[in-house]
């Protein structure tokens, strides 16, 4: 069974610049997760889908960060404009229905650097 | 608001010696409670979930973790540690409102095997 894949897997900006970063989860699941890891901190949830219905986006900066899941399979996060602050690395995540016992599959990340 | 505490930023082991990694939560209600393990350049992978009865978890690598709710505390123990657990480890907290799945991640804590 394939993973969760991220792409793309580094990505260097400036601040000020928009920058997007695309996810396809695990076939069949209906649940994706966005998370943020910034360095020497655990993953911090950004927005939930649910086939691709917005679930909780409570911790997404949304003047600056936007999201959509297309069809309900693959996903884009991005981020317009970049700050200094938003190095970090996103994480993916899926599962098959978001139901509480459900574990979540991540992705290997994309590792972010604003100059 | 739930939370999770991970006391231990790093932890040095030699090969072949036992490991205890350390997991405080703070949760309202009945916590789910997960352990996740980080390599470098990768996703997290799960090792290890609680959802409710035996308290002693059995996870994957010969992991296994002890929910101790007088304690507030989910530790993570492994009898032998094998030079490839050279990790970082992540507790997690998970938070269900309708179909919001939020896991809260602690801090995270570094494995650094010996030879």
């Amino acid at each position: 069974e394939a993973g969760v894949a991220q792409s793309p897997r580094y990505k260097i900006i400036e601040k000020r610049q928009s920058v997007a970063f695309w996810c396809n989860p695990i076939s069949g699941h209906a649940t994706l997760y966005w998370y943020q890891q910034i360095l020497g901190q655990g993953p911090k949830l950004l927005i939930q889908f649910q086939n691709n219905g917005v679930v909780d986006d409570s911790q997404l900066p949304k003047d600056r960060f936007s999201a959509e899941r297309l069809k309900g399979v693959d996903s884009t996060l991005k981020i317009q404009p970049a700050k200094l602050e938003d190095s970090a690395v996103y994480l993916c995540a899926s599962s098959p229905r978001g139901g509480r016992t459900d574990t979540q599959y991540f992705g290997p990340g994309t590792r972010l650097t604003v100059l | 608001a739930q939370s999770v505490t991970q006391p231990d930023i790093h932890i040095t082991v030699s090969e072949g010696a036992s490991l205890e990694l350390r997991c405080n939560y703070s949760y309202g209600a009945t916590p789910y409670l997960f352990w996740y393990v980080q390599s470098p350049g990768q996703g997290l992978q799960l090792l290890l979930k609680y959802f409710s009865g035996d308290t002693l978890v059995q996870g994957i690598k010969g992991f296994e973790a002890e929910f101790k709710r007088s304690q507030s505390s989910f530790n993570l123990r492994k009898p032998s540690v094998h030079w490839s657990d050279a990790a970082e480890y992540f507790c997690a907290v998970g938070a269900f409102s309708g179909s919001a799945r939020q896991l809260t991640f602690g801090s995270g804590t570094q494995l650094t095997v010996l030879p």
